[in-house]
């Protein structure tokens, strides 16, 4: 029973370096989404996904792109990174149907942009 | 424009004591109030929730109050303990618009000494 799987769990990235955030669910729900959370400043949505085949902006979508591969998978790439972009990163998914219930984070990724 | 506001920060309540944290919204259409309880090194996990057309709900320790007229609503731990030591954090979505994501607070930092 995984939930919600995010790789990798650490990285370190030079200014300019680009890569990609992957995210795996496998509870069978339709929306996804992609969170990132800094101190003082709570959970702050970047893109989501209603269903395969569709994203969304966000609260802060600048420097960031998504694919909603198939259902089970959701990417965020970052395709040259800011220190502006240090962070830990959440993908988290829920289903629509209850979609007040089901929101499931992964464990997150740490992102150091130096 | 922040559409959730939580506080305090960060509390510190000694083991047996009642921690509240409060949350004010602005959005009138939210019909979902969430709170995520969030442990070093881990994604937020569901701890409760309440719908507007309530007034309290209670599992266990945990107690949502809710007051639509104010726009606000609380969250109180009742005989606090020193496993309760996270951050919590309020949000708020619209059933009719839940894919789009959850709206945070910026997250409360509890610590209960024992």
């Amino acid at each position: 029973n995984a939930g919600v799987t995010q790789t990798p769990k650490f990285q370190v990235l030079k200014t300019g370096q680009s890569m990609t955030l992957q995210c795996a669910q496998d509870m069978n729900h339709n929306s996804m989404y992609w969170y990132r959370q800094d101190p003082g400043m709570g959970l702050r949505l970047i893109y989501y996904s209603a269903s395969e085949g569709t994203t969304d902006k966000g609260e802060v979508p600048n420097g960031y792109n998504v694919s909603r591969l198939n259902k089970r998978e959701f990417s965020l790439r970052l395709e040259s990174a800011a220190p502006s972009q240090t962070s830990v990163y959440f993908c988290a998914s829920s289903d629509e149907r209850k979609a007040n219930y089901g929101y499931t984070f992964g464990s997150g990724t740490r992102l150091t942009v130096v | 424009q922040q559409q959730v506001k939580q506080s305090p920060q960060s509390l510190i309540v000694q083991k047996g004591g009642i921690s509240i944290i409060n949350c004010a919204y602005e959005n009138t259409a939210f019909d979902y109030f969430p709170w995520y309880q969030q442990f070093p090194g881990k994604g937020p996990a569901l701890l409760i929730a309440i719908r507007p057309d309530v007034s309290e709900k209670k599992e266990g320790r945990f107690t949502i109050s809710f007051n639509k007229s104010a726009k606000q609503f609380s969250l109180h731990i009742m005989d606090s303990q020193p496993g309760d030591s996270a951050t919590y954090f309020c949000a708020a979505t619209y059933s009719g618009g839940g894919a789009d994501g959850l709206t945070f607070g910026k997250g409360t930092h509890l610590i209960i000494q024992p």
